[in-house]
C-alpha cells in the first residue's frame, strides 16, 4: 500500500518568511495529493491540491510542486503569517486510498 | 464550515462501554470515511463506505464497526472500550466512489475520553 512521509515533524519560522515541507510517496500509481490544514479543535482543511498530470499550483501565498519521477511534493507558504500556525498533513490518493502524512506543526512566530 | 456534522462533539466513557459516533455528509457526497486521531499523531484511516457498502478498509480494530444508512449519515461503534481508544475519530466526506480528484471534508471531530 501507499507510505508517505512527511518532512519536518515541526517547523518554527519568523513572520514573514517562508517555509517548506516536503512529502514523499512511495506508490508511483497515486495521482492526487492534497494538503490540509488543521488549527486547534478542528478537522483538517483543504488548503490546496494538485493533480499527477501538473507540476506546480499556486494560490496566493500558498504553492504545491509535484515531482512525479521522484515521487515528492512539497508545500511552500510565502510571507508566512501568525495566523498559518497550525498542523500541516499532506497526503497521496490513488481512487480509494487517500494515505495521510504524519503532519508538520508550524509555529510562525509575531 | 466543511458542510460535514460530527455528533457528540465530546464523549466521556469508562473501559468496557459502547459508544456511538455520528457523521452526517456534506449535502451530495455519497461517500464517508473515519478516521482515527491519538494525540499529536496523525490521521489513521479506519474505514470507507460508499452509498451504504463498505469500500475500504484500514486499520479497524474488530471492537470498532461502521455502516451508512440509506440516508447516507454513518456511525461508527466503538465496543469493549480501552483507555488506549482515547482520540479523535474524524468523519469525511467525498462526491464519488473513490479519491481520485475528489477531496475529502472533514468534520470537526468527536473528541472520545475513556476513563
Amino acid at each position: 500500500g501507499e507510505n508517505v512521509e512527511q518532512h519536518p515533524s515541526t517547523l518554527s519560522v519568523q513572520e514573514g518568511d517562508s517555509a517548506v515541507i516536503k512529502c514523499t510517496y512511495s506508490d508511483s500509481a497515486s495521482n492526487y495529493f492534497p494538503w490540509y490544514k488543521q488549527e486547534l479543535g478542528k478537522g483538517p482543511q483543504l488548503i490546496i491540491d494538485i493533480r499527477s498530470n501538473v507540476g506546480e499550483k499556486k494560490d496566493q501565498r500558498i504553492a504545491v510542486t509535484l515531482n512525479k519521477t521522484a515521487k515528492h511534493f512539497s508545500l511552500h507558504i510565502t510571507e508566512t503569517q501568525p495566523e498559518d500556525s497550525a498542523v500541516y498533513f499532506c497526503a497521496a490518493s490513488y481512487y480509494n486510498d487517500m494515505r495521510f502524512g504524519a503532519g508538520t506543526r508550524l509555529t510562525v512566530k509575531p | 464550515d466543511s458542510g460535514v456534522t460530527q455528533t457528540p462533539k465530546h464523549l466521556i466513557t469508562a473501559t468496557g462501554q459502547r459508544v456511538t459516533l455520528r457523521c452526517s455528509p456534506r449535502s451530495g457526497d455519497l461517500s464517508v470515511y473515519w478516521y482515527q486521531q491519538s494525540l499529536d499523531q496523525g490521521l489513521q484511516f479506519l474505514i470507507q463506505y460508499y452509498n451504504g457498502e463498505e469500500r475500504a478498509k484500514g486499520n479497524i480494530l474488530e471492537r470498532f464497526s461502521a455502516q451508512q444508512f440509506p440516508d447516507l449519515h454513518s456511525e461508527l461503534n466503538l465496543s469493549s472500550l480501552e483507555l488506549g481508544d482515547s482520540a479523535l475519530y474524524f468523519c469525511a466526506s467525498s462526491e464519488g466512489q473513490g479519491s481520485s480528484y475528489s477531496p475529502l471534508h472533514f468534520g470537526n471531530g468527536t473528541r472520545l475520553t475513556v476513563t
